[in-house]
């Protein structure tokens, strides 16, 4: 696609749900990562993809945090027992190859609620 | 490890006057940096970048960035503001080696008056 589309934009759940977030980087783009953009502040980085596998997913904030990109293309990150503290945007970016430094391509991002 | 200090949290100038956005530095590499630019309900645009081609960047919009390593800064700058430049500013420092692990400073907000 011509950007990298996030879905939902936006998603309301209930303390305790689980949820997934999708990520379409761009059509060809080896790398993608994702970030979380907490109430004022910038993003935090929290996991990035080469291809299939995660390089390094240190930024995940614990074990209730998972992502997957199974087909090397298409990123869910996954949210088990979501807690307040959850909310935010969650962003993603991709890039046509690896560590690179000249920037990304972001998503608008998913807005994540939890009641 | 890197850090951004971003010196500002809301920046307000007139229409037509200039804009400064400050942005301070920490890395234990040889930085890239960047300027991203954030629109309500709009995702992350890169503005500018530095990699150590040239100390004065210039970027879209209208903006520059100039990188002075023994101030550790990296403001930006442009001459007259426009309205549609009222946005949320993000001073970025990638990871030396690899570049993937971008660190945001916390932003700052730039509003423009008529």
């Amino acid at each position: 696609g011509a950007g990298v589309s996030q879905t939902p934009s936006n998603k309301v759940t209930e303390k305790g749900k689980y949820v997934e977030l999708r990520c379409d980087p761009i059509s060809g783009h080896t790398a993608l990562y994702w970030y979380r953009q907490s109430l004022g502040q910038g993003p935090e980085f929290l996991i990035y993809f080469q291809g299939t596998g995660a390089a390094d997913d240190s930024g995940l904030p614990n074990d209730r945090f998972f992502a997957v990109r199974p087909e090397g293309s298409v990123s869910t990150l996954k949210i088990q027992r979501t807690e307040r503290g959850d909310s935010a945007v969650y962003l993603c970016a991709s890039s046509l190859e690896g560590p690179s430094n000249y920037g990304y391509t972001f998503g608008s991002g998913t807005r994540l609620t939890v009641v | 490890a890197q850090s951004v200090t971003q010196l500002d949290s809301h920046v307000s100038v007139s229409e037509g006057t200039p804009v400064l956005l400050r942005c301070n530095y920490s890395s234990s590499y040889s930085p890239s940096l960047f300027w991203y630019v954030q629109h309500p309900n709009k995702g992350l645009q890169l503005l500018l970048k530095y990699t150590s081609a040239a100390t004065l960047v210039k970027g879209i919009n209208g903006f520059e960035a100039e990188f002075k390593k023994s101030e550790t800064s990296f403001h930006l700058t442009k001459p007259s503001a426009h309205m549609s430049d009222a946005a949320e500013y993000f001073c970025v420092v990638g990871s030396g080696g690899s570049n993937y692990k971008l660190t945001f400073g916390k932003g700052t907000l730039l509003t423009v008056n008529p």
